[in-house]
């Protein structure tokens, strides 16, 4: 299995702009999370799907993020319109489910920089 | 949720044995303990979890005391490779999966 992809892999953008990351899951994985680290605030855990529904997306900063998960290999997470304090690695994650004894598999990240 | 504390950072010498506490007093009764680890330049990786008894795997061995409130990464003998940044996560029915908190975790140096 290749893995968790993510992409793109770097993306350079300007205040204002609008930015879409994407996620491709683990086949047959269940669940997927999006999360984003920051050296001030560490891994924080924006919001996560179970089946396609999103189950919990109180880590979600501000109205300006958006995840969709139209399907069971795709995923998105928007922000629009970007700003600068949204620069930061944001990685997706998937698991079988959400039991506790799930393993995540995270992605390599993307790393953003909002000019 | 259940809170843990970590030490910020360690050291260790390469062939050695390295052991990385984490204090999770508040840990509910159906708390699985996970451990992941995040390389320079990646995503965190799993590592082991357990939930009473002491675990092996090929990357690691987990100790956990006996009632719960903390545990122990073991890393039988650390390369170079093993320098990453190592989570304490506990993980259990009633936390859900998907607020699992990652909190700082500890930085391991392995010298040469």
């Amino acid at each position: 299995d290749a893995g968790v992809i993510q992409s793109p892999r770097h993306e350079v953008t300007e205040m204002g702009q609008e930015v879409t990351l994407r996620c491709k899951p683990i086949s047959g994985h269940n669940s997927l999370f999006w999360y984003r680290q920051t050296m001030m605030r560490g891994l924080e855990l924006l919001i996560y799907f179970n089946n396609n529904v999103p189950i919990d997306d109180s880590g979600m900063p501000e109205d300006r993020f958006s995840a969709k998960m139209p399907n069971a290999s795709f995923s998105t997470l928007k922000i629009q319109p970007s700003e600068p304090r949204d620069s930061a690695v944001y990685f997706c994650a998937s698991s079988l489910a959400t039991l506790p004894t799930d393993t995540q598999y995270f992605g390599p990240g993307t790393r953003l920089t909002v000019l | 949720d259940a809170k843990t504390t970590q030490p910020n950072s360690m050291e260790s010498n390469e062939e050695e044995p390295v052991h990385l506490p984490c204090n999770h007093s508040t840990i509910s009764g159906t708390d699985y303990i996970h451990w992941y680890r995040q390389l320079p330049s990646q995503g965190p990786e799993y590592v082991i979890h357990g939930l009473t008894s002491n675990v092996n795997n090929r990357m690691a061995s987990l100790a956990i005391a006996e009632d719960r409130k903390s545990s122990t990464l073991i890393l039988h003998r650390a390369t170079l490779r093993d320098a990453a940044v190592y989570y304490c996560i506990p993980i259990g029915y009633n936390t859900n999966a998907g607020k699992s908190t990652f909190g700082d975790g500890t930085t391991l140096t392995v010298k040469p």
